[in-house]
Formats: C-alpha cells, sequence, structure tokens
C-alpha cells in the first residue's frame, strides 16, 4: 500500500488528453509545494517531469503539466503521442521530512 | 554535462553487508544534496534517504524501511556517496538509483539520475 493513491492504469488516443491523479494527505500532497511527477520507460532511470506541483524542468514538453488542489495533485498530458507510453509515479515531501510515492500509473497510448 | 554512476550492486545473502557507490561529474558535487532511491523489480518507486552537504552539515534522512540498517555518507574530495547496507533482507532486492536534484539544497525532487545498480539479497 503506497502512502499516495494513483490509478493503476489510464489510456488514451494519440492527440487526447489524460490526467493522472495523485491523491495524498494534508501531512504530504495537502501541506506544501513539493509534489513531483516522473516518467519511467520499460528498463530505464525515471525522469523528472514536473517539480512543485506546476513546473517543468527545461527539456521536458509543454504538453506535460501539473496541478494541485487539496489532498490531490493531478499530471495532465495533452496531445498524447505514442513514446508517451511509460509509467507515471507521483512523489510529495511530507511534513516528517521525508518523501512519499504513488504506486505508480501505467499508461497505455491506444 | 550531470553524470551520476553507481556501482557495488550484486548478489549478497540475507543478514550480509554491502556498500554501493555513486561516482558523480559535471557539477561541484560538495555543494549538493545527494539522494538514493530503490525499485524492486516490478514494483514502484522508493525513497531511501538523503545526505546534506557539509554546509548544512551533512545531515542525513532515511526511510523506515531502512532506518538503523543503511547509512549514506559522503567523500566531497572524490564526489562519491556511498550507500552502506547492513543486515540485509530479501525486500532489500531492488535497482538501486543515486540522484542530485535541481539545486543544491533540493531534498525533495530528483533531477537527475544514474543508470542504477541491481542488488539482489537471496540465499
Amino acid at each position: 500500500q503506497s502512502p499516495l493513491t494513483q490509478p493503476a492504469s489510464v489510456s488514451g488516443s494519440p492527440g487526447q488528453s489524460i490526467s493522472i491523479s495523485c491523491t495524498g494527505t494534508s501531512n504530504d500532497v495537502g501541506g506544501n509545494k513539493y509534489v513531483s511527477w516522473y516518467q519511467q520507460h520499460p528498463g530505464k532511470a525515471p525522469k523528472l517531469l514536473i517539480y512543485e506541483v506546476n513546473y517543468r524542468p527545461s527539456g521536458v514538453s509543454h504538453r506535460f503539466s501539473g496541478s494541485k488542489s487539496g489532498n490531490t495533485a493531478s499530471l495532465t498530458i495533452s496531445g498524447l503521442q505514442a513514446e508517451d507510453e511509460a509509467d507515471y509515479y507521483c512523489s510529495s515531501y511530507t511534513d516528517s521530512g521525508v518523501l512519499v510515492f504513488g504506486g505508480g500509473t501505467k499508461l497505455t497510448v491506444l | 554535462e550531470v553524470q551520476l554512476v553507481e556501482s557495488g550492486g550484486g548478489l549478497v545473502q540475507p543478514g550480509r553487508s554491502l556498500r554501493l557507490s555513486c561516482t558523480a561529474s559535471g557539477f561541484t558535487f560538495g555543494d549538493y544534496v545527494m539522494s538514493w532511491f530503490r525499485q524492486a523489480p516490478g514494483k514502484g518507486l522508493e525513497w531511501v534517504g538523503f545526505i546534506r552537504n557539509k554546509a548544512s552539515d551533512g545531515t542525513t534522512k532515511y526511510a523506515a524501511s531502512v532506518k538503523g540498517r543503511f547509512t549514506i555518507s559522503r567523500d566531497d574530495s572524490k564526489s562519491i556517496a556511498y550507500l552502506q547496507m547492513n543486515t540485509l533482507k530479501t525486500e532489500d532486492t531492488a535497482v538501486y538509483y543515486c540522484t542530485r536534484g535541481p539545486w543544491d539544497t533540493s531534498v525533495a525532487v530528483a533531477a537527475y539520475w544514474g543508470q542504477g545498480t541491481l542488488v539482489t539479497v537471496s540465499s
């Protein structure tokens, strides 16, 4: 049981938009700005997509965006492309000074 | 270019110890917090812990699952971070990643990742 809750899977067709939710508590997601999202392709190291809820590192496509409402953060991918098919993880800093993750969401591009 | 290279993984028996190394290049190693993460086969990501830079007294923080068994240290003169793993359990089997944040004091974001090193704990 992961501290943060994500859907196990989502799917979408090329060109569509999808969102992945990440639900925590007021002690983590809802309590600070340190929510991040990572993309991981099979056999590869994770890649940072979003940090501090909605900031994109240099080089990350504008098709990826983040938001937060209360204890739930969301990652939205617009204009789905085949290469977006991957696993996605959210993470949050907590009020006890540790980092927790969601269980991951497998995105399938139909 | 920031590069992180983990080494030291392998097969180890339960109860034994293993030390992983993370050799960094492309940045001033001593200025940055360094973190370790792991991923068990077929499972999700798990934060292991971090070590702050010397300016922040090099303090460490660990996940509850490894606290008291794992120790993170650093040698700034060699640009290497270490993960000493003692009293290993089968559930410690995972790929271990070394990471660095986007800025020097970042403990909550892993912007740069190594390729990972596999640790298998089995008799």
